[in-house]
């Protein structure tokens, strides 16, 4: 079935600094990209939709110029959260859509701490 | 997409059939109702998806009503690695940027011993 990488799977990094997120799609293709933010007890709450060669879709609420999202090819979407505080610390998910049944595919998610 | 509203728990026991309602009354007629589960800091898992029959597959039986404003996913035999939260979500079959998945809170499923 449809694989999505993604890594690293945990990264701590000191504030002020910046941390790439890359979310790979295996065995196939992916024009679409989701990247998802969930915080403790809480649910998955979309970020962002990124497209293979254009600019990223931000939902409301979520700074673009933090949140760098690069989608170069059709098997690699990456997330950059520039300048990073302790707030954003949390769980960083990709998925991108496969053909199978129209569903989703999702990555094992990175864990982000920003001490 | 329509709104989903789910139990917050449920907990069952280990080797007997886990029951997780979904009702999703503003369902239209071209919308479909995904199942997916989220073990503890995992990315969520696909499990099945259904239009208006019901469908089995390895994981789980989806069972639909008639009028399509509720549905049940069934476990058979739930096992003690089924526990996990379980979102139940009714999208159309859209595609690029309107294609997104919207996670509402989910069902909490504990299986115990």
């Amino acid at each position: 079935g449809a694989v999505v990488s993604q890594h690293p799977s945990r990264v701590i990094c000191k504030s002020g600094t910046s941390v790439k997120i890359e979310c790979r799609s295996l065995d196939f293709q992916a024009t679409t990209m989701f990247w998802y933010r969930q915080f403790p007890k809480q649910s998955l709450m979309l970020m962002a939709t990124s497209n293979e060669g254009s600019k990223a879709t931000y939902e409301q609420g979520v700074e673009k110029d933090k949140f760098l999202i690069n989608h170069a090819s059709l098997t690699l979407s990456t997330l950059t959260v520039t300048s990073a505080h302790p707030e954003d610390s949390s769980f960083y998910i990709c998925s991108a859509r496969t053909g199978y049944n129209y569903g989703y595919t999702f990555g094992s998610g990175t864990r982000l701490t920003v001490v | 997409d329509a709104k989903t509203t789910q139990p917050t728990s449920m907990d069952c026991a280990e080797g007997r059939a886990a029951n997780l309602p979904c009702n999703h009354s503003t369902i239209s007629g071209n919308e479909y109702v995904y199942w997916y589960r989220q073990i503890h800091s995992q990315g969520p898992q696909y499990i099945i998806h259904g239009l208006k029959n019901n469908e089995t597959n390895e994981m789980a039986s989806l069972i639909i009503t008639e009028d399509r404003k509720s549905s049940t996913l069934i476990l058979p035999h739930a096992t003690l690695r089924d526990t996990a939260v379980y979102y139940c979500i009714v999208r159309g079959q859209t595609t690029g940027a309107n294609s997104k998945l919207t996670f509402g809170k989910g069902i909490t499923l504990s299986v115990r011993p």
